[in-house]
């Protein structure tokens, strides 16, 4: 059983440029979160998507963007990237109608995005 | 004042010590409370959980909370080098999937 897959596993992008980042749940899952980790910082929630919309929100700008597809993979959107966008961006998969404890929520590995 | 609060350390023990990490927090809705392993370059690991106060423990892993304090431990025995990793606490209320994390303490292990 293959768990959270995310892709590219990293890349190099320069100022004003746009990301697309992707993520596939694990097998079973129907709920996809965006986090993004600075260096030496904890995972910073961006949004989720559910049902091919956005559930939840964090506190980031309109440039980070989302989208899911009726398998359930999703993407990551970021425009007009900046300097401080260079960080790891994890997905993680959790089931809608699970427990809501936290063993139903999975993190895949991780994109690390380095904008110069 | 940050809701979760983690001393990044790093943190430095040789094989067998006991390890003590902790977090404080100020948000009082939070329910579990939890404690990620991640390894260099790769996402976090749940290494275990504790609903509401008290202490759980799996194997050389002992979770406490103080709910009362606001503050919660992970105790770690007999390290191991393989322990080497940075160590996040996370937090959320009983009805969301969005944890608030620490921001991770790094703990090195040496022979």
């Amino acid at each position: 059983d293959a768990g959270v897959t995310q892709s590219p596993t990293h890349l190099i992008k320069t100022r004003g440029q746009q990301v697309t980042l992707r993520c596939s749940p694990k097998s079973g899952h129907d709920t996809v979160s965006w986090y993004q980790q600075a260096l030496g910082q904890g995972p910073q929630f961006i949004f989720q998507y559910y049902e091919e919309e956005e559930r939840q929100r964090g506190n980031f700008p309109d440039r980070f963007s989302g989208h899911q597809f009726p398998n359930y993979s999703s993407e990551l959107n970021v425009n007009a990237l900046l300097l401080g966008d260079s960080a790891l961006y994890l997905c993680a998969s959790s089931l809608a109608t699970g427990t809501g404890t936290p063993k139903t929520q999975y993190f895949g590995p991780g994109t690390r995005l380095l904008v110069l | 004042q940050k809701e979760v609060e983690q001393d990044p350390g790093p943190l430095s023990v040789p094989e067998g010590a006991i390890v003590s990490l902790n977090c404080t927090y100020s948000n009082s809705a939070f329910q579990y409370f939890m404690w990620y392993r991640q390894y260099s370059r790769k996402g976090p690991e749940l290494l275990m959980y504790t609903y509401s106060s008290g202490n759980k423990e799996d194997g050389r892993f002992t979770a406490q909370v103080d709910k009362s304090s606001k503050y919660i431990s992970l105790f770690i025995r007999d390290s191991q080098p393989s322990d080497s990793a940075t160590y996040l606490c996370a937090m959320k209320g009983g009805g969301s999937y969005i944890p608030t994390f620490g921001r991770g303490t790094s703990l090195i292990v040496h022979p």
